[in-house]
């Protein structure tokens, strides 16, 4: 079945280290984001990726990097200079149709990972 | 960022219908409405959207207002699985990759 992949599930970082979450979709999708949310609130976009080598900032993105190398893959780093990286991080991924993305495009979501800083 | 405007939570019976409100008065022509939920501590996952007509699907019904200022999320149904965070999101025809998730509205639904 096509679906998109994160991993891990939990993480734990000490505070000073950088860590890297894992995102992989086999539905050929063109676009993919990276979306953060604290407990009890909406999300947050982080930085999103409409085509292979090309990402765009979100609305919080200091602190975070992205890399776009493959269709399929969409890691994200939480750096050091994050202050606050304590969350439930969310992969989402879109595809665009024929006259490439409009409106009635739907996002397909991941299960999340969820990082603790100790 | 398209504002939309749903109340904190709600409750409902089990098996009875659920009508989940939406407010968005500042909605442009092209904007869709769309609607994911989200269960504990898992992803959303998408249920429905439409632009000007109601919409149907499997998972649920929209009835979009005439004016468009408000849309209403219908789960026939409710079972105890539909109890999750509803999101209503507004998502311009032409800038093609923000979708903007507020607070949402706890569904609670009640055995």
């Amino acid at each position: 079945d096509g679906g998109i992949t994160q991993s891990p599930k939990y993480l734990f970082r000490k505070e000073g280290q950088n860590v890297t979450l894992s995102c992989e979709q086999n539905l050929n999708h063109d676009a993919m984001y990276w979306y953060r949310q604290d407990p009890g609130q909406g999300l947050r976009l982080i930085y999103y990726s409409q085509i292979v080598n090309d990402f765009q900032k979100g609305d919080i993105a200091e602190g975070y990097s992205v890399s776009r190398e493959k269709k399929e893959s969409f890691p994200l780093t939480v750096t050091s200079a994050q202050k606050n990286p304590t969350a439930f991080y969310l992969c989402a991924s879109m595809a665009s149709g024929t006259r490439g993305f409009s409106g009635a495009n739907v996002l397909t979501f991941g299960a999340g990972s969820r990082l603790t800083v100790l | 960022d398209a504002k939309t405007t749903q109340p904190n939570s709600m409750e409902s019976n089990e098996e009875e219908p659920v009508h989940l409100p939406c407010n968005h008065s500042t909605i442009s022509g092209t904007d869709y409405i769309h609607w994911y939920r989200q269960l504990p501590s898992q992803g959303p996952e998408y249920v429905i959207h439409g632009l000007t007509s109601n919409v149907n699907n499997r998972m649920a019904s929209l009835a979009i207002a005439e004016d468009r200022k408000s849309s209403t999320l219908i789960l026939h149904r409710a079972t105890l699985r539909d109890a999750a965070v509803y999101y209503c999101i507004l998502r311009p025809a032409n800038t093609g990759n923000q979708f903007y998730f507020g607070t949402g509205t706890s569904l609670t639904v009640i055995p």
